[in-house]
């Protein structure tokens, strides 16, 4: 178990910009999940992976955003035309296959739109 | 739609001293229920979680909690603070229709020599 990798750990860019952040999770883990979290909050769902299958959206995910998981192993959330409002943690977690699986997260990616 | 609350945003305690963080949630049926710390730099870490049986549930580091149906709540606790618990504290249900974390807002500890 080699624990959940997000790449970058940091991200500045300017307003208009496109970004895009990869995770890579735990081998054995079908699912995959992508949350936001800025200052003084908690963790909020963005979209979910099991295998290749992109299964949900949140709200929060406007028409910016974009999530992918090709082959069902690494995943890339991409925001075109960033705005200073995109700025937060990202962070990325995944799980067994299984609502008693516990998700792993991993340290995130912190944007920064300027 | 299910949530989470956790009324205290900030809680400072001596070393040493009992701990309890309160958790509440609104969801219709028995949830799955969880608690996150996330230290200083540090992704989340799962520190116990609750399903069915047993309401009070050992986890990691010396925490527990406690599963409390009619009062919708689910409060973490500690015996006995040690310096190294000063992290942020997240209590989550999981829709199992949804299959996602819902997380509360936090709860940051701080802890007193």
């Amino acid at each position: 178990d080699t624990g959940v990798s997000q790449n970058p750990r940091h991200k500045i860019t300017k307003r208009g910009q496109n970004v895009t952040f990869r995770c890579d999770p735990i081998s054995e883990h079908n699912r995959l999940y992508w949350y936001r979290q800025t200052l003084g909050q908690g963790p909020e769902f963005l979209t979910y992976f099991q295998n290749e299958a992109q299964l949900e959206k949140s709200r929060l995910l406007s028409d910016r955003f974009s999530a992918e998981r090709p082959k069902g192993s690494f995943s890339t959330l991409e925001i075109q035309r960033t705005e200073q409002g995109d700025s937060a943690m990202y962070l990325c977690a995944s799980s067994r296959d299984s609502f008693a699986s516990p998700l792993h997260f991993g340290n995130g990616t912190r944007l920064t739109v300027t | 739609a299910q949530s989470v609350t956790q009324p205290d945003i900030h809680i400072t305690v001596s070393e040493g001293a009992s701990l309890e963080l309160r958790c509440n949630y609104s969801y219709g049926a028995t949830p799955y229920l969880f608690w996150y710390v996330q230290s200083p730099g540090q992704g989340l870490q799962l520190l116990l979680k609750y399903f069915s049986g047993d309401t009070l549930v050992q986890g990691i580091k010396g925490f527990e909690a406690e599963f409390k149906r009619s009062q919708s709540s689910f409060n973490l606790r500690k015996p006995s603070v040690h310096w190294s618990d000063a992290a942020e504290y997240f209590c989550a249900v999981v829709d199992t229709g949804r299959r996602a974390l819902t997380f509360g807002s936090g709860t940051r500890l701080q802890v007193q020599p």
